[in-house]
């Protein structure tokens, strides 16, 4: 099955610096790859999605990259604000074999400082 | 449009009960995923289904869990005989279906088995 990895597993920086956050996976046949943003005592929410037919996607201060080749994809947040403090998981999903189950990265948490 | 919608947002067990966490999925969803968290731990998948059929339960502990989501209502993740190791925050998601479609999370049920 697909095997996801996440780092770092804690991420301090200042308010206004940029924060990236790096994933690989096992599977080359996955071919979604969604971004979640967690915040404390709530669910998990849809942050920023991209699929294996774009290299890479932004939305604001939000940006993903993907390298198929290298089985890696990154999100990149910039202009970090104290809001944007949560744990930040990423995932894989749509493996040719038919399973449309998402596996996720063992989280980020990151840390902005006013 | 209303969310995934999960209940109860937090239960208290004591051991040997059982528990029941009810979910909800969004407007037009016909998918439901189930994940357990554990504190300071990712997503673990435990089961996906559709209506009135399992479809992947690999992730579900062989005793004691069971998990159905019915013609009518919502789906319900059942634990029975609970222990201490149950304690965690359960998760339900719903998709509309399919490879590479994004899932949407409810806020979350905390079971805290004393």
């Amino acid at each position: 099955g697909e095997n996801v990895e996440q780092h770092p597993s804690t991420l301090s920086v200042q308010e206004g610096d940029s924060a990236v956050i790096k994933c690989t996976y096992s599977d080359s046949a996955s071919n979604y790859f969604p971004w979640y943003k967690q915040e404390l005592g709530k669910g998990p929410q849809l942050i920023i999605d991209i699929r294996s037919n774009v290299g890479e996607k932004k939305d604001q201060r939000i940006a993903v990259t993907l390298n198929k080749t290298a089985k890696h994809f990154s999100l990149h947040i910039t202009e970090t604000q104290p809001e944007d403090s949560a744990v930040y998981f990423c995932a894989a999903s749509g493996a040719s074999g038919g399973s449309y189950i998402p596996t996720f990265g063992r989280g980020t948490s990151l840390i902005v400082h006013p | 449009n209303a969310g995934v919608m999960q209940n109860p947002r937090h239960l208290v067990r004591r051991r040997g009960q059982e528990a029941r966490l009810r979910c909800s999925p969004m407007k037009g969803h016909s998918h439901v995923y189930w994940y357990r968290q554990l504190p300071e731990e990712g997503l673990k998948f435990m089961v996906y289904l559709q209506k009135e059929n399992i479809i992947d339960e690999s992730g579900m502990p062989k005793e004691r869990f069971s998990a159905e989501f019915p013609k009518e209502g919502p789906s319900i993740l059942r634990i029975q005989q609970v222990v201490r190791g149950d304690s965690a925050a359960y998760f339900c998601a719903s998709s509309p279906g399919g490879s590479g479609n994004t899932i949407y999370f409810g806020e979350g049920s905390w079971l805290t088995v004393v």
